[in-house]
């Protein structure tokens, strides 16, 4: 059953704590994505990834980082940096841009709220 | 200009009728454009891509573009109450999402 899975679907952070969220994909897709959504609000891109071991930074990449060691991997963490983390955090992924049909695909999301 | 600008709704319409969703973009998306709903709480759900200029048809849902005039539409035929979400309308260019900020559809029994 291909898709893409995010882990936890809810996170609680602690003033000062890093988290990370968990992005999986076997669509075997090349590109993936981070974006952030507020209550009421449209998606604001945090960063991607074309290719294993490259990312570029989206929007709003401050107080965020991320990996891609492995294709299929994605990791976005939130650190201490991201004053205001609290928002709805979603992982996408789509075939390359020379690909006939490179449509987006999301993953669940993880909510994350601040303590 | 924001590069995918969508009025935020709500838009009410009753159950039965046509839903005519509306979008614009900027030269920046010059690729595809895509439809994705959003249920309160969930993901967003791709729900129709369209490549050309013209229109594609898909069980009751008719995605429309127009390069030329920079326009996406999305009409929902036979609307009913489970149709009720927000959508999103987003456009590409290469590996890059323009997402706009999404109308808010209510369909009323």
């Amino acid at each position: 059953d291909g898709g893409i899975t995010q882990s936890p679907k809810y996170l609680f952070r602690k003033e000062g704590q890093n988290v990370t969220l968990s992005c999986e994909q076997n669509l075997n897709h090349d590109a993936m994505y981070w974006y952030r959504q507020d209550p009421g609000q449209g998606l604001r891109l945090i960063y991607y990834s074309q290719i294993v071991n490259d990312f570029q930074k989206g929007d709003i990449a401050e107080g965020y980082s991320v990996s891609r060691e492995k294709k299929e991997s994605f990791p976005l963490t939130v650190t201490s940096a991201q004053k205001n983390p609290t928002a709805f955090y979603l992982c996408a992924s789509s075939n390359p841009a020379g690909a006939v049909f490179n449509e987006q695909f999301f993953g669940p999301g993880t909510r994350l709220t601040v303590l | 200009q924001k590069e995918v600008e969508q009025n935020s709704g709500p838009l009410s319409v009753p159950e039965g009728a046509i839903a005519s969703l509306n979008c614009t973009y900027s030269d920046r998306v010059s690729q595809s454009f895509f439809w994705y709903r959003q249920y309160s709480g969930k993901s967003p759900e791709l729900i129709m891509s369209i490549y050309s200029n013209g229109d594609k048809e898909d069980g009751r849902f008719t995605a429309q573009l127009n390069k030329a005039s920079q326009y996406v539409s999305l009409l929902i035929r036979d609307s009913q109450p489970s149709d009720s979400a927000t959508y999103l309308c987003a456009g590409n260019n290469f590996n890059k999402f323009y997402f706009g900020s999404g109308t808010k559809l209510n369909v009323k029994p």
